[in-house]
Formats: structure tokens, sequence, C-alpha cells
């Protein structure tokens, strides 16, 4: 049974650029979110997709955007990159309706410079 | 939003102590989970527990949702126990995002 995986593992962009990170959701779960980790905090929801759609979203302006796809993987992509979104990018699965614990992948480690 | 404390922020332990990780949450809860951090950034399922207690060998957690509060005990700490530990809860609002606490790095000496 695979677990959450995520790619790329690290990534280093310049300022202004634009990235996209990719995840891919535990087997059987529907729901992805993404969340951002800097350094010494604890993660900050970004958003949460379910059946394609933008589920609910946390304080985080436009230039985040994401998206799933069919097979329920997902995309986080971001925009006009500034120094201050180097952080830890985590995504985790879950299911929509049904309780029960969340699964986390390995992250992606963005450092903009 | 909802609010989550974790204390203390730092504990530095000698190996084979025990100690007591809070996690304080400020509104109704569907869900808490407790988390391991490795030195890689992997966040590792600790417990999923929005009420009563589990154990799962040296470690064991109580969520007392009435008031507000949940409990990791770990015993007999090991020098690989060393990380930090998270706890994470979802607001009764049906939405399922977590909201984490800002953590309790834990330093196990040998």
């Amino acid at each position: 049974d695979a677990g959450v995986t995520q790619s790329p593992t690290h990534l280093i962009k310049t300022r202004g650029q634009q990235v996209t990170l990719r995840c891919s959701p535990k087997s059987g779960h529907d729901t992805v979110s993404w969340y951002q980790q800097a350094l010494g905090q604890g993660p900050q929801f970004i958003f949460q997709y379910y059946e394609e759609e933008e589920r609910q979203r946390g304080n985080f302006p436009d230039r985040f955007s994401g998206h799933q796809f069919p097979n329920y993987s997902s995309e986080l992509n971001v925009n006009a990159l500034l120094l201050g979104d180097s952080a830890l990018y985590l995504c985790a699965s879950t299911l929509a309706f049904e309780p029960g614990e969340q699964y986390f992948g390995p992250g992606t480690r963005l450092t903009v410079t | 939003g909802i609010q989550v404390e974790q204390s203390p922020p730092d504990l530095i332990l000698q190996e084979g102590a025990n100690s007591t990780l809070r996690c304080n949450f400020s509104d109704s809860v569907n869900n808490l989970q407790w988390f391991h951090q490795n030195p890689w950034g992997q966040l590792i399922n600790l417990f999923y527990i929005p009420s009563g207690t589990k154990q799962n060998g040296r470690l064991s957690a109580t969520t007392v949702a009435t008031e507000r509060y949940s409990l990791l005990y770990i015993s007999s700490s090991q020098t690989t126990d060393s990380g930090v530990y998270f706890c994470a809860v979802e607001p009764d609002t049906g939405r399922r995002a977590l909201t984490f606490g800002s953590g309790t790095r834990l330093q196990v000496q040998p």
C-alpha cells in the first residue's frame, strides 16, 4: 500500500519564477491538502482539493494555486516567487467524509534565491 | 480560527527519562493527531486520538475533549526519540484542514 508521495524532493528557484510541486495521495484517499512549513514553525494550511475543486483555503495569496486530477493526485503552483516562499511544502491525504487520520508525504524543500 | 498551544516549547532529557508533552486547543475538534517530525522533515503519525487513551509501545496519549487538552507521554526515552513533536487538530466544522501547534522540540541525550 503506497503512502503519500511528493516530487521533487528539493528545488531551488530564483525570485520571480514559478514552481510546480506534485503529490500523489495514499491509496484509497480522495482529498489532498497542502501545507507550508517555514523553518522553526508548525505547518500552515494552504488549501484543500476534493473532486478536482478547491474545497477550502487558508490565509495565502492568489499566487498560490492548485489542481487535482481525476486520479486524485494534485499539484501546487506558486507564481512570482518571493524569498519568503522558501519553506518545506507538505502534502496530506485523507477521506473527505469519513473520520480518520491524515497522512503526510515526505515534503518538497523549496529554496528561493 | 481555532488556537493550538503546545508546551513546553523545548525539552532536554537524559536517556531513560520520562516526559509529558501537552496540547491545549480552544474549540471543539473532530480530530486530534500527534506527529513526530524527523530531521528530514517527514511527519510520522503517532496517534489519531480525538478522545480517550491509546498506547503504542513506550508512547501513550490521552485526550480529554471536554476540557480541550491532550497529553503525549514518552517513557524510557531513547536518543531516537529526539525531534519535534506536533499536535494538530481539525475543528468541528466538517472541513478536514489541520491546525498545528508550534511544536515541542525534544532532545534526548545519551
